[in-house]
């Protein structure tokens, strides 16, 4: 069966610190991946998504990146965090064409 | 590009009826999806409409109409463990497939 995992569940950072969240399934290949970002009672922001190793496609400019260094790990990413990045961060994979999305255990990122 | 509108906040009593509406703009999709999410969780997948037509699962169903660009999530015989937030999604037939969610609907399921 598959699985998704992300990294850490929890998260205190400074501004301007750099930021490293990290998710991967296992149990299937090639999976579309994507962040996302959801504030305190809101809808969920699509950040990234990927289609393959080297596929990325951005949503929204900001100073967040991601990679995908593997095709079943999608890593989200900055060099310096600011206190408007602060929310939950969810990763997310559907199989091509598949109608579903499961999602990730999400990381609750505070930049104090 | 694609939106998705739904009501923010839904209030019912136990053992009552909700249907959280959604409407939508889109160049393309394959169905329409609902997902449950309880605070501080991760969403889960509700069900799937890629007809037209209503989809049934347990005490939820969905609707799907194509033409209208409209669909609706039903929930019945409504439990205190429904409060959660439940999005609508889509998925865009574009090369790229990406998921798009709707701002999503607060349920409040009161005694």
């Amino acid at each position: 069966s598959q699985t998704i995992h992300q990294w850490p569940a929890t998260l205190v950072q400074p501004v301007g610190s750099p930021l490293s969240l990290e998710c991967t399934v296992e149990g299937t290949s090639n999976p579309n991946l994507y962040w996302y970002r959801q504030a305190a009672g809101r809808g969920l922001q699509l950040l990234f998504y990927s289609v393959g190793i080297g596929q990325i496609s951005s949503e929204v400019p900001q100073n967040l990146s991601a990679s995908r260094p593997q095709d079943r790990q999608f890593i989200l990413s900055s060099k310096k965090l600011l206190l408007s990045d602060s929310g939950f961060y969810l990763c997310a994979w559907s199989a091509d064409r598949n109608t579903e999305a499961f999602f990730g255990q999400g990381t609750r990122l505070t930049v104090v | 590009g694609q939106s998705l509108e739904q009501p923010s906040e839904v209030t019912a009593v136990e053992g009552a009826i909700v249907q959280i509406n959604c409407t939508y703009q889109t160049s393309g999709f394959y169905g329409l999806s609902w997902y449950q999410q309880h605070d501080g969780g991760a969403p889960t997948f509700l069900s799937y409409n890629a007809l037209d037509g209503l989809e049934e699962t347990g005490r939820f169903s969905s609707f799907l109409s194509r033409s209208d660009s409209y669909g609706y999530l039903l929930l019945q015989e409504l439990q205190m463990k429904d409060s959660a937030s439940y999005f609508c999604a889509v998925r865009s037939t574009d090369s790229w497939g990406k998921f798009q969610f709707g701002a999503g609907t607060q349920v409040v399921v009161t005694p």
